[in-house]
This record gives structure tokens, C-alpha cells and sequence, in this order.
């Protein structure tokens, strides 16, 4: 059983290229979810979604765009990367319980590491 | 906004040595979740409490949950090196995902 599988795992851009970070899971879980994660700045959440076809923003969603086409797939995009971009990025899937607020266990990827110069 | 806040930010301690673990808020949870984080892994979940009051054991680790659930403690008994990492808090309610602490990373020397 995979779990939450990240690609890539690291990337290193250039300021101003765009790039797409994958995220798949195999549980079925309905909610999936995208932190970036930085020196002492513990998770922060970019953005969620609660089903198939169905996105929202986070903590953190400048810069970034997202899209859940497939239940199992959840995609985090940079249209124009920027040094301050650089973190590790962190997905996650939970299943559906008494609603977002009341969610259960989030199970995370091993994480994608991303520079950009 | 619902803020998590976690002391301390760092621990670094002898092997055997006991530590605890504090998550503070000032907002009620409906729950809250402890993960551990090793590096180069994603978190991986400890603990859910759910009731105010509430004491979880797991092996030398104990989990507390305060009595208004606006707080938690995470007590760990004679310390191992297999216990670094980073312990991170996350609270449930609302209409919100999970709220994260910014964390306490552990280390432990043998």
C-alpha cells in the first residue's frame, strides 16, 4: 500500500519558471490537502479540497494554484516561482468525518523539496 | 484565527532525562493531534484526544488534554535516541483544516 506519493521529490528552478508538484493518493480519502513547511515556521496549509472538482485556499495560497480532477490526485502549481518559494512542500489525505473542521488522522507524503534561485 | 503556539522550540536533553511538551491556545478544539516528524518523512500521527481532561498512553509517552481543551502536553518518560524528531501539535474544530504548532524539535543525545 503506497500511501500519499509525491513527485517530484526534489527540484531546483530558476526564478520565474513554472512547475507542477504531483500528489497521489491510494486510500480513497476525499480530503486532500498541500503545506509547505519552513525553518521554524512549523505546516503551513496553501490549500484543500473537499472532493473531486472542488478546491480552497489556505493559510498561505499566494503564488500557487491547484486542482483536483481525479479523487485520487491532488496538483500544486507555480505559475512564476519566486526565491521565497523555496520550502518543503508537504501533501496530505484524510477521510471524510464530521466535516473539515473535524477531520481524523492526516497521512502525509514523504515531501518535495523545492529551490528556487 | 486559531493559533497554536509550542514550547519550547527546542530540547536537546541526555538520554534517561524526562521532557514535556506544551501546546498552548487560546481557542477551544474540538480535538487535538500529536505528530512526530523524522527527517526527510512527512509526519506521522501519535495521538487524538478528544475529551477535556483526557490522559493517552503510549509506552513511555503520555498525552494530556486540558480540561477547557484549549491546551495539551506531551510528557515523555527516559528519554531514547529514537524519540528525536519533531513533535508537532494540530488542532481540529471549526470550519477550518487542521491548525498546526510551529513545533518542538527534540534531540537526545545517547
Amino acid at each position: 500500500n503506497a500511501g500519499v506519493t509525491q513527485t517530484p521529490k526534489f527540484r531546483v528552478l530558476k526564478t520565474g519558471q513554472s512547475m507542477t508538484l504531483l500528489c497521489a493518493q491510494d486510500m480513497n480519502h476525499e480530503y486532500m490537502y498541500w503545506y509547505r513547511q519552513d525553518p521554524g515556521m512549523g505546516l503551513r496549509l496553501i490549500h484543500y479540497s473537499v472532493g473531486e472538482g472542488t478546491t480552497a485556499k489556505g493559510e498561505v495560497p499566494d503564488g500557487y494554484n491547484v486542482s483536483r480532477l481525479k479523487k485520487q490526485n491532488f496538483l500544486l502549481g507555480l505559475e512564476s516561482a519566486a526565491p521565497s518559494q523555496t520550502s518543503v512542500y508537504f501533501c496530505a489525505s484524510s477521510y471524510r468525518t464530521g466535516g473539515i473542521g473535524n477531520t481524523g488522522e492526516l497521512f502525509f507524503g514523504e515531501g518535495s523539496r523545492l529551490t528556487v534561485l | 484565527t486559531q493559533l497554536l503556539e509550542q514550547s519550547p522550540q527546542f530540547l536537546s536533553i541526555q538520554e534517561g532525562e524526562n521532557l514535556t511538551v506544551y501546546c498552548n491556545s487560546s481557542s477551544v478544539f474540538s480535538s487535538l493531534q500529536w505528530y512526530r516528524q523524522e527527517p526527510g518523512e512527512g509526519p506521522v500521527l501519535l495521538v487524538t484526544v478528544v475529551t477535556g481532561g483526557e490522559v493517552k498512553k503510549l509506552k513511555r509517552l503520555t498525552f494530556q488534554f486540558g480540561d477547557a481543551r484549549k491546551d495539551s502536553s506531551l510528557h515523555i518518560t527516559a528519554a531514547q535516541p529514537g524519540d528525536t524528531g519533531l513533535y508537532l501539535c494540530a488542532g481540529a474544530g471549526g470550519n477550518t483544516p487542521l491548525v498546526f504548532g510551529k513545533g518542538t524539535r527534540l534531540s537526545v543525545i545517547a
